[in-house]
C-alpha cells in the first residue's frame, strides 16, 4: 500500500545536537512538506518542496535544514541552532494536481 | 497571506449531544480547498473532508455533516449524536493552488471531549 513512512517515532536529542528526521513517500507524489506541532498552536509549516532539488521556507523555518534530492525522500534535520525543538514532526505529500494531501504518522523528538 | 481562526480550543459534551466546530478562513485565491482533520491521541492526522471554493454544497457523511458559506468565509463542522470516540482534536485547514499558497495553513484545533 502507498504511503508516507516516517521515521523513527520517538527520537531523543541531547542538546547541541544535530538529528534528522526521516520522511519517504511511495505515491510518487510531486510535493512534500514539514510541519511541526506544538500543544494549543496547531501545526506550523517548516519547509516544503514541490519538485526535486527546490525547497521553500515555510513560516517557522530557522533552526532546520531539508533537502529533496528524490522525489520520494524529504528529510528534515534539527540543528542545534533550533532553541526549541521539542515538538511533534509531522511530514506530508500532495499531488501536482491538488489532490488531498497524505500525512505520514509523525515523529516526536525529545530534547534531553 | 492566510489564515484558520478556530475560535472554540476545547469542548466538552455528553454523549449523544450534537456538537458545532467552527472554523473561520482568510484568503485572497478565488479558488482554494477547506479541509478538516482529526487527531486522535495516537497523533496521526485523519483526513475528514475537503471541499474546494467553488461548490457549496453542504455535505453528510453518517453523524457528521459540513456547512460552507463563502458569504461569511466559514466551514463549520458538527457532529450529530456525539460518541465518546469523537474525542479528539479537530483541525480546519486551508490551502490554495499555486506557489506559496499551495501550503496547507491550519488553525490552532479544537480538543473535543465526549464523556460517557
Amino acid at each position: 500500500d502507498g504511503g508516507i513512512t516516517q521515521s523513527p517515532k520517538y527520537l531523543f536529542r541531547k542538546e547541541g545536537q544535530n538529528v534528522t528526521l526521516s520522511c519517504e513517500q511511495n505515491l510518487n507524489h510531486d510535493a512534500m512538506y514539514w510541519y511541526r506541532q506544538d500543544p494549543g498552536q496547531g501545526l506550523r509549516l517548516i519547509y516544503y518542496s514541490q519538485i526535486v532539488n527546490d525547497f521553500q521556507k515555510g513560516d517557522i523555518a530557522e533552526g532546520y535544514s531539508v533537502s529533496r534530492e528524490k522525489k520520494e525522500s524529504f528529510p528534515l534535520t534539527v540543528t542545534s541552532a533550533q532553541k526549541n525543538p521539542t515538538a511533534f514532526y509531522l511530514c506530508a505529500s500532495r499531488r501536482r494536481d491538488l489532490g488531498g494531501y497524505t500525512f505520514g504518522s509523525g515523529t516526536r523528538l525529545t530534547v534531553v | 497571506a492566510q489564515k484558520v481562526t478556530q475560535a472554540q480550543t476545547e469542548i466538552s459534551v455528553v454523549e449523544k449531544e450534537d456538537v458545532t466546530l467552527d472554523c473561520v478562513y482568510e484568503t485572497r485565491d478565488t479558488t482554494y480547498y477547506l479541509f478538516w482533520y482529526k487527531q486522535p491521541p495516537s497523533g496521526e492526522l485523519v483526513f475528514l473532508i475537503r471541499r474546494n471554493s467553488f461548490d457549496e454544497q453542504n455535505e453528510i457523511s453518517g453523524r457528521y455533516s459540513w456547512n460552507f458559506q463563502k458569504s461569511t468565509s466559514s466551514f463549520n463542522f458538527t457532529i450529530t449524536a456525539s460518541q465518546v470516540v469523537d474525542s479528539a482534536v479537530y483541525f480546519c485547514a486551508l490551502s490554495g493552488v499555486t506557489g506559496a499558497n499551495s501550503k496547507l495553513t491550519f488553525g490552532k484545533g479544537i480538543t473535543l471531549s465526549v464523556r460517557p
